[in-house]
């Protein structure tokens, strides 16, 4: 039993550097989403998608890009790193219809 | 203006204690939902409670209660008899339902609630 599974779980990146972190789901979830942790922010959504294909911005998307090729999967991309993005990134999953919301463990970056 | 409002940024508790935790939110939506979650100091992301707009009774998990003022646009949170192991941030969220509730929850800034023995 999964649930929603985060990799890689620590990461540190110099500033300017690319990576992808990767959530992903094993309950056939419709809508799965990103959002961010920062200190006295409470979490922030960066992106989301409500089916295979198919992204759209959150509320703080700017130096973020998304995949959903397959539905299980929801890929989170920063191109080019920077200090600002030092936070603790967490992947979501909801059922269509539902008032359940499943979430990862969370991914703590640090952008040096 | 920001949609979930929670004043308490923390909160000392003696154990055994009954809790209430503040949340105010705004929306002109007339169909929503709210939650409440815990974030103990491991990081990971507790659903305790959900109640929504059409819900005319107040919604109640074990020792957790919302108390749901739709006209005061208030959604607190009761923790009757606290336990040490309550010690946690809690983070009050809303979604708006009229998007299909596909775009997700929109978190306050949380409580960090210390329950002393």
């Amino acid at each position: 039993n999964a649930g929603v599974t985060q990799t890689p779980k620590f990461r540190v990146l110099k500033t300017g550097q690319s990576m992808t972190l990767l959530c992903a789901q094993d309950m056939n979830h419709e809508y799965m989403y990103w959002y961010r942790q920062d200190p006295g922010m409470g979490l922030r959504l960066i992106h989301y998608s409500v089916g295979e294909g198919t992204t759209a911005k959150g509320e703080v998307p700017d130096g973020y890009n998304v995949s959903r090729l397959k539905k299980q999967n929801f890929l989170l991309g920063l191109e080019s790193a920077a200090p600002s993005q030092t936070s603790v990134y967490f992947c979501a999953s909801s059922r269509q219809g539902s008032n359940g919301y499943t979430f990862g463990s969370g991914t703590r970056l640090t952008v040096v | 203006a920001q949609k979930i409002t929670q004043t308490q940024p923390g909160m000392f508790v003696q154990e055994k204690e009954a809790v209430t935790l503040d949340c105010t939110y705004d929306t002109s939506d007339q169909s929503y939902g709210l939650f409440w979650y815990k974030q103990p100091s491991s990081g990971e992301m507790i659903f305790l409670i959900y109640q929504g707009s059409y819900d005319e009774q107040n919604a109640t998990e074990g020792r957790y209660s919302l108390n749901f003022q739709k006209a005061r646009k208030s959604a607190n949170l009761v923790i009757s008899a606290s336990q040490l192991g309550d010690s946690a941030m809690y983070f009050c969220a809303m979604r708006e339902e009229p998007g299909g509730g596909a775009d997700g929850l929109t978190f306050g800034k949380g409580t960090h609630l210390i329950i002393q023995p």
